[in-house]
C-alpha cells in the first residue's frame, strides 16, 4: 500500500478549477512534486518544491501544501489536461528512498 | 537535449531475472547531485519507486523488493542497468527510468517513454 494517498478520480468542467489532493505524514518534513502521465508517453513533472514549474508547463497548474497535505490546483482545466497524476514525496524515514501515491484520473468534462 | 531511454526483454518467464538498461544523452551520470531511479507501473496501478543510484555510487532500493534488486551504472556508455530477480507474474509492468535531481528532496525531472515487460511462462 502506498504512503501517500490520492482520490482515484476526479472530474473537472472545462475551464473550471480542480484541486487534486495528496496525504501522508513524509508531506509533513519534504515538500511533494507532482506529475502527469497519458497513455504511452513518459510522465511529465508538473510542479516540485513549494511550487514550482518546470520550464514548459502552463502556469494554469499551481502547488501548495499545509501539514500533511499537499495539493496540486489547476486553474481553467483545459481538455489536454485530462490524464493520471500522481504525487511523490521523499518517504518520511529520511533515507534515500521515495514514495509514491496511487494516482488521481483526471476527466475533464 | 536530454533524453532518457530504457531497453529490455518484453517477455521474462518466471523465476528468471530481470534485467534492464535505461540510455541516458544529454547529461552525465558522473554529475554530482544527479540520480538515476527506476520506477513501475503494474497494469491499472500505482508507479512504484523501485532503485536509484547516484554518481556517488550510493544506491538506495525500494525495502519491499531490496532483496531482489541490483542497480549499477556505467559512465562511460551512459547507461544504468537494473536487475530484478526471481520475476512473477506480478512484475508485470511498465518500467521507466527517471532522472533524479536532489534539490526539494529529490525531484524527478525527466522520464523515460517506459518499457513494458510481461511475466508469463
Amino acid at each position: 500500500s502506498s504512503e501517500l494517498t490520492q482520490d482515484p478520480a476526479v472530474s473537472v468542467a472545462l475551464g473550471q478549477t480542480v484541486r487534486i489532493t495528496c496525504q501522508g505524514d513524509s508531506l509533513r518534513s519534504y515538500y511533494a512534486s507532482w506529475y502527469q502521465s497519458k497513455p504511452g508517453q513518459a510522465p511529465v513533472l508538473v510542479i516540485y518544491g513549494k511550487n514550482n514549474r518546470p520550464s514548459g508547463i502552463p502556469d494554469r497548474f499551481s502547488g501548495s501544501s499545509s501539514g500533511n497535505t499537499a495539493s496540486l490546483t489547476i486553474t481553467g482545466a483545459q481538455a489536454e489536461d485530462e490524464a493520471d497524476y500522481h504525487c511523490n514525496s521523499r518517504d518520511r524515514s529520511g533515507n534515500h528512498l521515495w514514495v509514491f501515491g496511487g494516482g488521481t484520473k483526471l476527466t475533464v468534462l | 537535449q536530454v533524453t532518457l531511454k530504457e531497453s529490455g526483454p518484453v517477455l521474462v518467464k518466471p523465476k528468471e531475472t530481470l534485467t534492464l538498461t535505461c540510455t541516458v544523452s544529454g547529461f552525465s551520470l558522473s554529475n554530482t547531485r544527479l540520480g538515476v531511479s527506476w520506477i513501475r507501473q503494474p497494469p491499472g496501478m500505482a508507479l512504484e519507486w523501485l532503485a536509484n543510484i547516484f554518481s556517488s555510487d550510493q544506491k538506495s532500493f525500494s525495502p519491499s523488493l531490496r532483496s531482489r534488486l541490483a542497480i549499477s551504472r556505467d559512465s562511460s556508455k551512459g547507461q544504468v542497468v537494473l536487475s530484478m530477480t526471481n520475476v512473477d507474474p506480478v512484475d508485470t509492468a511498465t518500467y521507466f527510468c527517471a532522472r533524479l535531481q536532489e534539490t526539494w528532496g529529490g525531484v524527478f525531472d525527466l522520464w523515460g517513454q517506459g518499457t513494458i515487460v510481461t511475466v508469463s511462462s
